[in-house]
């Protein structure tokens, strides 16, 4: 079955640092990829989708994604984190009427 | 527009009860699902639903039941609440296949004793 791997259970970074989650997919078809992020008592937010063409897509919140086929990664980065960014995060694949989610990254953030 | 909204927000069972968890979208999506979320385990799918009148189980459907009689309302029944069934429930909907992205509702959490 195809899944979706994220490596990383929790990530620490200082504020203002850079910031690069992993995210990780079982080989297919070119994948529809989507990020989406968890504030702590909310519902999930979509930040951006892969789906075809540029393999750089920008997001809101000033989030980027990378798809690299060669490596079956879509990683997710930000230049410069704010305390804002501190929540939980997940990169499902989408399988006809499924998402399918792995057990998501979630990030702290210290002053 | 409202997205998905979904009711209640909290709500507390006593093992044996049965509920129904209700989910509403506004957006004439086709497309619904319903998630839990459990510490560790990300989401998981219990139930989905390509259109209306049509069904289908995902990863742990056991213990829950859906129908779909019409486009905007998805409800997830519990038939007889077990503890184990204490979780985040999430709805989410999207207007089709592929390249769309679900939009999701704020979750329910359950919890039963």
């Amino acid at each position: 079955a195809q899944s979706v791997t994220q490596p990383d259970i929790h990530i620490t970074v200082s504020e203002g640092a850079s910031l690069e989650l992993r995210c990780n997919y079982s080989y297919g078809a070119t994948p529809y990829l989507f990020w989406y992020v968890q504030s702590p008592g909310q519902g999930l937010q979509l930040l951006l989708k892969y789906f075809s063409g540029d393999t750089l897509v920008q997001g809101i919140k000033g989030f980027e994604a990378e798809f690299k086929r060669s490596q079956s990664s879509f990683n997710l980065r930000k230049p410069s984190v704010h305390w804002s960014d501190a929540a939980e995060y997940f990169c499902p694949r989408r399988q006809g009427g499924k998402l399918i989610f792995g057990q998501g990254t979630e990030l702290s953030v210290k002053p | 527009n409202a997205g998905v909204t979904q009711t209640p927000k909290f709500q507390v069972l006593k093992t044996g009860q049965s509920m129904t968890l209700q989910c509403a979208q506004d957006m004439n999506h086709e497309y619904m699902s319903w998630y839990r979320q459990d510490p560790g385990m990300g989401l998981r799918l219990i139930h989905y639903s390509v259109g209306a009148g049509i069904t289908d189980q995902g990863e742990v459907p056991n213990g829950y039941n859906v129908s779909r009689s019409t486009t905007e309302d998805f409800p997830l029944r519990l038939l007889s609440a077990a503890p184990s069934q204490t979780s985040v429930y999430f709805c989410a909907s999207s207007l089709g296949p592929g390249r769309y992205g679900y939009t999701f509702g704020s979750g329910t959490r359950l919890t039963v004793v």
